[in-house]
Formats: structure tokens, sequence, C-alpha cells
């Protein structure tokens, strides 16, 4: 059955970085996209991007470009998010979830990122 | 940026009810590229609606999605107590994939 594994939480210092791994299984990795969601405490969803694999190509809102790199390791099917100069705005629950089409039909488990000094 | 925006916030309806929740976006999408996703607490977002009306796998017959332009619905025919959730739509229409603020279904 198709699983995407991500990493576990991490507490991270105003100005650090954070990177999440996502590991899918069930699948064939490059055929289907990969998109990042986060989603802060008691708050809605909000999309930080996508990487469709069969281009090459990421997709970045205005929001988060400059400080995002969406990656992937196709030897061992794991997407990768890192975010840079955290903010404790950005602590959130990060979720990685498989793009079938357009819809976003299997999600991780979610990793939470607490930035705290 | 297309800008989503749900209506109401929060719906307090009984089991057994119909609900009817409003998705409506600053500009004019292909319903190709809409989408609807449960949430229910403690839990990762799940597909139910893509293309505007179509079910995902595993979603119930009793959620239909409609509408078009900027104007989509989300209708649940009879409200079962596994419904009683956060629903948020979602486009693409813009190469970005945006999210509304998120109806919550509660318990009356």
């Amino acid at each position: 059955q198709v699983q995407l594994v991500q990493s576990g939480g991490e507490l991270k210092k105003p100005g650090a970085s954070v990177k999440i791994s996502c590991k899918a299984s069930g699948y064939s990795f490059t055929t289907y996209g990969i998109n990042w969601v986060r989603q802060a405490p008691g708050q809605g969803l909000e999309w930080m991007g996508w990487m469709p694999f069969y281009n090459g190509y990421t997709n970045y809102p205005q929001k988060f470009r400059g400080r995002i790199t969406m990656t992937a390791d196709t030897s061992t099917n794991t997407a990768y998010m890192e975010l840079r100069g955290l903010t404790s705005d950005d602590t959130a629950v990060y979720y990685c979830a498989r793009a079938v089409g357009i819809g976003l039909d299997h999600w991780g488990q979610g990793t939470l990122v607490t930035v705290s000094s | 940026e297309i800008v989503l925006t749900q209506s109401p916030g929060t719906l307090s309806l009984s089991p057994g009810e119909r609900a009817t929740l409003s998705c409506r976006t600053s500009q004019r999408i292909n319903r190709s590229y809409l989408m609807w996703y449960q949430q229910r607490p403690g839990q990762a977002p799940r597909l139910l609606i893509y293309g505007a009306s179509n079910r995902a796998t595993g979603t119930p017959d009793r959620f239909s999605g409609s509408g078009s332009g900027t104007d989509f619905t989300l209708t649940i025919s009879s409200l079962e107590p596994e419904d009683f959730a956060v629903y948020f739509c979602q486009q693409y229409g813009d190469s970005t994939g945006t999210f509304g603020q998120g109806t919550k279904v509660e318990i009356k």
C-alpha cells in the first residue's frame, strides 16, 4: 500500500534551518509529484510548493521563494524539504503529500517543527 | 494569487442532517483544479473530491461536489458521526495550490 513516512519532530532556534524527509513506498516514486503543506497550531492548511519529478521542476509560492528548497533522492524514494531562516511563525506541522493529477491523495503523518529560543 | 473564501466558518448540525459548504475563489478557475479535503482532529487531511465533483477513492457517496467559475459547493447529504470534522477546499488554477481557511462541521 502507498505510504509516506516523515522524519521526526524538530526543535529549532530562530534563524536556523530544518530539513524534513518523506520516504515513499508502495508505488513508483517518480511517477507522481510530491507537495509540501504546513499547518500552524489551530490554523488552516498552507501550501508550500510541489515537485513533479517528470521534469525536474519545482514550484514554490512567492511567500517561500528564497528560503525553501525541495529535493529528492530517487535511489531511496525519499523527498526532502528544507526551510531556512526560521522564525516563530514557522512553528507548524509539516506534511508531504503525493500528487495524483491535481489532488493530494496520500499524506505523510506530519512532522512538528517548533521554533523557539 | 487566487484567494479562496470558505463559508460558513462553523456549521452546527445534527447527525442525519444535510450539510452545505461553500468555497468561493477570487478569480474564475477551471473546475478541474478544485479539490475538497476532510481533516479530523489529530489526523492528516484526506482527499474527498477532485475536479470539483469527482469522488476520490473511498469517499462515500453521501459526499458530493458541484460548482464552476468562482463558486463551489461540498454537500454531505446525511451527516454520519465520523463526518464531524474540518473541510478545506484547494485550487491549482494559477499553479499555486492555495487552500481555503476551512469550515468546521460540529455536532449541534
